[in-house]
């Protein structure tokens, strides 16, 4: 019955590899986000979407593309990863109104190598 | 644009002494949300508060939120090891959905 589930919770890979990470959510929750963590711990957001619909899109490469099949699920795709793409990468989800908290997917810790 | 500072960056504490993390900001927050994750672990919420004035307690958690609505303070009394973990404050930028954190304060209890 976990909330925010991540796949994979692990990935290693090479330079200039393409990967995918995956997020589903089972709270009804009509926004879900997608937060870089670097190893200072500094939580950055990069993408937002509301019911499929992309409302917060930051400063990040556009290797990064998210893709929201539906309200419940938004994925990450990442093309020609670089080393400072290492990081831990977490999903989360809200209600989508400012005021309501996030609930945070246990992360995918992604190393670049 | 809006930022949260949040002071200190590392506490080391003994067990039982009293922890504080304090959160500004630079622009008045419509809330403000404090969460904390664990060693290996990911961003947990704790609470959120929405008045000037707030003060909200969880146990040995107090929680306050600045008449001005610009800064916000988590303090732990009597800390226990199960503490440990880093504190981020977080709010709502302007009036868009994005929820921006502070960098958090690393706790680590010394048993």
């Amino acid at each position: 019955d976990t909330a925010v589930s991540q796949t994979p919770k692990y990935l290693v890979t090479q330079m200039g590899n393409d990967k995918s990470i995956k997020c589903e959510q089972n709270l009804g929750h009509d926004t879900m986000y997608w937060y870089k963590q670097d190893s200072k711990k500094f939580l950055k957001i990069m993408f937002s979407y509301n019911n499929k619909e992309l409302i917060i899109n930051e400063t990040v490469p556009n290797r990064f593309s998210p893709k929201s099949p539906d309200k419940a699920h938004l994925n990450l795709h990442i093309n020609s990863l670089e080393l400072g793409d290492s990081a831990v990468y977490f999903c989360a989800s809200g209600k989508g109104v400012r005021t309501s908290p996030l609930h945070f997917g246990n992360g995918t810790r992604l190393t670049v190598t | 644009g809006q930022q949260v500072m949040q002071i200190p960056q590392y506490q080391h504490v003994q067990e039982g002494e009293d922890f504080t993390t304090y959160c500004n900001s630079s622009t008045t927050l419509s809330n403000i949300q404090w969460y904390k994750q664990r060693p290996g672990g990911h961003p947990v919420f704790l609470i959120q508060l929405v008045k000037s004035g707030e003060v909200k307690k969880q146990k040995r958690l107090t929680f306050q939120f600045g008449e001005a609505k610009k800064n916000s303070s988590l303090h732990i009394t009597a800390t226990q090891t199960t503490d440990v973990g880093t504190y981020f404050c977080a709010g709502p930028q302007g009036g868009s959905e994005k929820l921006v954190f502070g960098k958090g304060t690393k706790l680590t209890v010394n048993p």
